[in-house]
């Protein structure tokens, strides 16, 4: 199975501040990786797809990068409304589609 | 509009089976490229993907619960069930389905673009 980690697992962060979450394959994923925010109580929303791929409604502040084994979420400049926890998956190949534990971010 | 909402037991005893419904709008799981996949969350932990239906009938499953997971659909009244058998109290769980679904004519390119609201399944005798 393909592991996924993130780092880091929680931070915390100011309105207005760049943040930026990695998330690190255990073997190559080429550009299959994608991302979701997930805020208390609700399900999971879809921001990112295939590494840079921005979801319609998303905005522009969010942005993917990375290929292969090493890819990375930012946030230019973070609002109130993205303090949620976020969570990669990579969908190459074969099952399972395995996330990532997931990065809180969390109001400083 | 897509819609997709989960339901079935809150509370299920050890050793019995769990079975699931997901019932969905707003899309045909007959278009290709298009699936209904399962997702579950332990409180306070990650997501693990469990199953997915695909548009051809094909079925995919994670390996470390394969022999006690089943997928199916009913096109008649668009849904997807997940039965899951001999459940534990470490299957206490939000049970998630969500739509697949890919942008790249190949299909190697997806994702899941819209999820239910889940529903809690607790395992407790």
């Amino acid at each position: 199975d393909i592991q996924m980690t993130q780092s880091p697992s929680s931070l915390s962060a100011s309105v207005g501040d760049r943040v930026t979450i990695t998330c690190r394959a255990s073997q190559s994923i080429l550009k299959y990786l994608n991302w979701y925010q997930q805020k208390p109580g609700k399900a999971p929303e879809l921001l990112i797809h295939t590494t840079s791929n921005l979801q319609s409604g998303v905005p522009s502040r969010f942005s993917g990068s990375g290929s292969g084994t090493d890819f990375t979420l930012t946030i230019s400049s973070l609002q109130r409304e993205d303090f949620a926890t976020y969570y990669c998956q990579q969908t190459y190949s074969v099952p399972p589609y395995t996330f990532g534990q997931g990065s809180k971010l969390e109001i400083k | 509009q897509i819609t997709l909402k989960e339901s079935g037991p809150t509370l299920v005893k050890p050793t019995q089976t769990l079975t699931l419904t997901c019932t969905f709008s707003g899309f045909s799981l007959s278009t290709s490229g298009v699936g209904v996949a399962w997702i579950r969350q332990p409180p306070g932990k990650a997501l693990e993907w469990l199953a997915l239906f695909y548009w051809d009938g094909t079925e995919r499953y994670i390996p470390s619960l394969k022999s006690r997971l089943t997928i199916t659909k009913d096109t008649s009244k668009n849904q997807v069930v997940l039965t899951m058998t001999n459940v534990d109290p470490v299957d206490t769980a939000t049970y998630y389905c969500a739509r697949r679904l890919t942008t790249s004519g190949d299909g190697s390119s997806w994702f899941f673009d819209s999820w239910g609201q889940g529903t809690l399944v607790t395992v407790s005798s």
